[in-house]
C-alpha cells in the first residue's frame, strides 16, 4: 500500500501558484520524499525530491514540515500545460536494498485558463 | 546518457492468448527494474521489480510472470491473457538509492 495520502483533484487558475498537499505521517528517517506527474496517456515525469530541507528546481519547489509528515509541492505559475495526476511517493527499500516506487491515486491538477 | 525502451506502444490481443512486453535499458547498468500496471481512470499498480538478473520480486498475485534474463532487459509475460489485464503497462528503472526513476512511454493492451 502506498504510505501517502493526497487530495483526489484540485483546480488552480492559470498564472496562479498550485500548491499540492502530501500527508506521510509514517515516513522513516531515511525515506525521500518524491513527486512525479503524469499527463494522459503518457509515463509518470519526475519533478522533484528532498529528505528533510525544502528544495527548488526549475519545475517546482518542494516545502518538507519540519516533523517530515507531511510536505507541499509547489508549481509557482501554473500553465495549462500542467494540468496532470501528481503524485506524491515515499521511497522503501526492501531487505535487497532495491527502491521499491510505490504510487498511490495521486491528485488530478486542472488548471484553468 | 541513459535512455529506456518499451514496445510495443499499442497491443490487441484475444482472451487466452500469450503475452510478451518486452523493456530494454541503455547508458546504465545493474539498474533497478520494475512494471507496473495503469487501468483505465486508475492509479498505478506496482506489478513486479527486479534488482538483478533472475531476480523478480512480485507484488500482488496475477495472471502475469517477469523475468530478467540480461542486466538491462525485463520481460512481462501471460500464458493466457484474461479481459482483466486491459491496461496501460509501464516499464521503469532506478539507478542508485534515492535517484529518480525513468519511465518508458507504456503499451496500452487491450485483451478482447
Amino acid at each position: 500500500d502506498a504510505k501517502t495520502t493526497q487530495p483526489p483533484s484540485m483546480d488552480c487558475a492559470e498564472g496562479r501558484a498550485a500548491n499540492l498537499p502530501c500527508n506521510h505521517s509514517t515516513i522513516s528517517g531515511n525515506e525521500y520524499v518524491y513527486w512525479y506527474r503524469q499527463i494522459h496517456s503518457q509515463g509518470p515525469q519526475y519533478i522533484i525530491h528532498g529528505l528533510k530541507n525544502n528544495e527548488t528546481n526549475e519545475m517546482a519547489s518542494l516545502i518538507i514540515t519540519e516533523d517530515r509528515k507531511s510536505s507541499t509541492l509547489i508549481l509557482p505559475h501554473a500553465t495549462l500545460r500542467d494540468t496532470a495526476v501528481y503524485y506524491c511517493i515515499v521511497s522503501l527499500v526492501t531487505q535487497g536494498g532495491s527502491e521499491k516506487l510505490v504510487f498511490g491515486k495521486g491528485t488530478k491538477l486542472t488548471v484553468n485558463p | 546518457s541513459q535512455t529506456i525502451h518499451q514496445w510495443p506502444a499499442t497491443l490487441v490481443q484475444p482472451v487466452g492468448s500469450p503475452l510478451s512486453l518486452e523493456c530494454t535499458v541503455e547508458g546504465t547498468s545493474n539498474p533497478n527494474l520494475y512494471w507496473y500496471r495503469q487501468a483505465a481512470g486508475r492509479g498505478l499498480q506496482l506489478l513486479f521489480y527486479s534488482v538483478g538478473i533472475g531476480q523478480i520480486s512480485s507484488e500482488v498475485p496475477q495472471n502475469l510472470s517477469a523475468s530478467r534474463p540480461q542486466d538491462r532487459q525485463f520481460i512481462l509475460s501471460s500464458k493466457k491473457l484474461l479481459l482483466s489485464d486491459s491496461g496501460f503497462y509501464l516499464c521503469a528503472w532506478t539507478g542508485l538509492r534515492n535517484t529518480e526513476a525513468f519511465f518508458g512511454q507504456g503499451t496500452r493492451l487491450t485483451v478482447v
